[in-house]
């Protein structure tokens, strides 16, 4: 069965950076555009950014654009964010997420989800 | 910056239904930006209920139904269940590779 399992969440200080996995299982990665996907606490969810099939093409959300980049191992079943310059706004759950197509286009949406992982940005 | 609303808050009685609706500060809300809607519970991920307007995900039962009303993308949610109580989302594709999320609605079942 698909399963996503996101990790590398941790408490940072402001200004920092951090990188964050989504390992894919039950699926071939390369087949399926991805995404991010966060949600501050109490807050609603956060589209952040997508990556088509083969990492060609990627967009991000105005609030972490040239701050957080996206990108994909096919090889080794991994979806990544890098997160950089991090601000105290940053802080929430980071869920990655499956497309339903392999190609990002209008239908596009997000089929399957992971558990999570959290990010605390505090000094 | 455009901007996709939800109700915050909505309440129906068990055995009832109720639409929860999602729309576009800027516009209309038509199937080409695709709509589609999320379950979450406390501590949980969200769950896929209904894409692409309405076409409904697997194993989500015929209970809810995706629709275009007007200038709004709906989910109506009919004979309404104890455990339909979560925060449902609302996602629009804005077209240039991006989604929004409308804020959510909390549904209460009492």
């Amino acid at each position: 069965q698909v399963q996503l399992m996101e990790s590398g969440g941790t408490v940072v200080e402001p200004g920092m950076s951090l990188r964050l996995s989504c390992a894919a299982s039950g699926f071939t990665l390369s087949s399926y555009t991805m995404h991010w996907v966060r949600q501050a606490p109490g807050k609603g969810l956060e589209w952040l950014s997508v990556t088509s099939s083969l990492g060609d093409f990627k967009y991000y959300a105005d609030s972490v654009k040239g701050r957080f980049t996206i990108s994909r191992d096919n090889s080794k079943n991994t979806l990544y964010l890098q997160m950089n310059s991090l601000r105290p706004e940053d802080t929430g759950t980071y869920y990655c997420a499956r497309d339903f197509w392999g190609r990002i286009k209008t239908g596009g949406f997000f089929e399957y989800w992971g558990q999570g992982t959290q990010v605390t940005v505090s000094s | 910056q455009t901007m996709v609303s939800q109700e915050p808050s909505f309440s129906v009685s068990p055995g009832g239904t109720v639409k929860l609706t999602c729309g576009l500060g800027s516009g209309s809300v038509s199937t080409s930006h695709s709509p589609s809607w999320y379950r979450q519970t406390p501590g949980q991920a969200p769950r896929t209920l209904i894409y692409s307007t309405m076409t409904r995900s697997s194993g989500v039962p015929d209970r809810f139904s995706g629709s275009i009303l007007g200038n709004k993308a709906a989910l109506t949610i009919t004979g309404a269940q104890a455990d339909d109580e979560a925060d449902y989302y609302c996602v629009l594709y804005m077209g240039g590779g991006t989604w929004l999320f409308g804020g959510g609605t909390k549904l209460t079942v009492l």
